[in-house]
């Protein structure tokens, strides 16, 4: 039972536009979610997150919505670049758990010139 | 600042053999934390190390143990090895129990032949 879902395992958009990453979750005891970023060859790095209390968190080109009614967020990237070219986990926690993170598959990223 | 390293980055056993993976944690982390990742899978929570002793345990047998060091290091032993252990093992460490980010190394990729 997948708890935490990434339906697309691949997205593609041109360099300057806007990438947009979706996730859903079935646990509605998840009250942390977090974002990590992987390149090839090297571990998921903490990208950005947001607690269960908010619906909005930014970090500068990075920003995360969270819609609790429909148990899903998103990863929006603007301007997206190359650079940005990676796969993008989903992650949750919490629910008395809280010392573990529940990760998606994954989505792999593509940024084109 | 010395960041989360792991070794062997890569390592071949055949079924039934023992393998132990190390990890060195983040200068001034006191959690550890062991994750799998199958191919095109996420990361897997394995189990969580605290001050030495195990915080936390995710949905693997009892021939998956781990230690904890005095100076925080860690090591994840996987006896009876079988086909489907094979998988990348991350280690992650953190300043605090309850998850928020996680520092990961880049892991160690064992093939069970």
């Amino acid at each position: 039972d997948q708890q935490v879902k990434q339906n697309s395992p691949s997205l593609s958009v041109q360099e300057g536009r806007i990438s947009i990453l979706n996730c859903d979750y079935t646990n509605s005891m998840f009250d942390y979610f977090l974002w990590y970023k992987k390149y090839p060859a090297e571990g998921p790095t903490f990208l950005i997150s947001i607690s269960s209390i908010k619906d909005k968190n930014e970090d500068g080109r990075f920003t995360v919505f969270l819609n609790k009614s429909a148990k899903h967020l998103s990863l929006h990237i603007v301007p997206s670049q190359p650079g940005d070219s990676a796969v993008y986990f989903c992650a949750a926690s919490g629910g008395g758990s809280n010392y573990k993170l529940t990760f998606g598959k994954g989505t792999l990223l593509t940024v084109n010139p | 600042e010395t960041g989360v390293t792991q070794s062997p980055t890569h390592l071949i056993k055949t079924r039934g053999q023992q393998v132990t993976l190390r990890c060195s944690s983040q200068s001034g982390h006191n959690t550890v934390s062991w994750y799998q990742q199958a191919l095109g899978q996420g990361p897997q929570f394995i189990f969580q190390y605290y001050r030495e002793e195990e915080n936390g345990r995710g949905n693997f047998p009892p021939r998956f143990s781990g230690l904890q060091f005095p100076n925080y290091s860690s090591e994840l032993n996987v006896n009876a090895l079988e086909l489907d252990d094979s998988a990348l093992y991350l280690c992650a460490s953190s300043i605090t129990r309850s998850t928020g980010e996680l520092f990961f190394g880049e892991g160690s990729r064992l093939t069970v032949l």
